[in-house]
């Protein structure tokens, strides 16, 4: 049983365009859930935590929803610089577990 | 953030030989973990790097092919022993910042390639 699923993509939108990702977890004790974003060759850099209550920094907004255990995230106004992996990843159990993390989903954004 | 460093950045290597890879933090990091990444796949936690201590496996990894030190809280090393090209992989050094210990980032990783 996968502990994290993503839809691996690749989602090709134009500029402008809005996109959202979904992620699945398993562990209903999870309390700590992330966007990283990976360009090619590159490492994981950290986008954003998703609070319960949500979260919104700019044209990207994170949330969480428990009951269906998914978190999700939105990009608006898509831009060609947008373009990379997006990996989803939360903590193993309660808020002190190690990170475990989704395969990402590849973003490509097309003038 | 914490900046943090890896050599080598990619490496070609024989099979049977070892590669250390070193992780170094331009800060004090209570944690620091070594990921692997292979290619389409997420990344996968190897160990955790305690200071002054064995560090923590997880499962389908083991110290004898993977040893890890960690001298100080700035610094630590893995080394891919024995290689295989099985181990061609990407590995990341990962902490966890002091001043947020709810957030990872991660170094720019190395690139192995087993021949």
């Amino acid at each position: 049983r996968k502990e994290v699923e993503q839809d691996p993509g690749p989602f090709n939108v134009p500029e402008g365009a809005t996109v959202a990702f979904n992620c699945t977890y398993s562990n209903s004790a999870s309390q700590s859930f992330f966007w990283y974003r990976q360009d090619c060759r590159k490492e994981p850099k950290l986008l954003m935590s998703v609070y319960s209550s949500g979260n919104e920094d700019g044209r990207f907004t994170a949330q969480l929803n428990r009951a269906s255990q998914y978190i999700s995230l939105l990009i608006r106004d898509s831009k060609l610089s947008d373009s990379a992996t997006y990996l989803c990843a939360m903590r193993d159990g309660g808020s002190q577990g190690n990170l475990i993390f989704g395969k990402g989903t590849k973003l490509s954004v097309k003038p | 953030s914490a900046v943090i460093s890896q050599k080598p950045s990619r490496d070609i290597c024989q099979r049977g030989t070892s590669l250390t890879i070193q992780c170094q933090v331009d800060s004090q990091v209570t944690m620091m973990f070594w990921y692997r990444q292979q290619p389409g796949q997420s990344l996968t936690l190897i160990a955790t790097a305690n200071q002054g201590s064995e560090a923590t496996y997880e499962s389908g990894f083991v110290i004898d092919k993977f040893p890890i030190s960690r001298p100080n809280l700035t610094f630590s090393t893995l080394t891919v022993s024995n290689m295989s090209p099985e181990d061609s992989s990407i590995y990341l050094c990962s902490v966890e910042d002091l001043r947020d210990t709810d957030t990872q980032y991660f170094g720019p990783g190395t690139r192995l390639t087993v021949l």
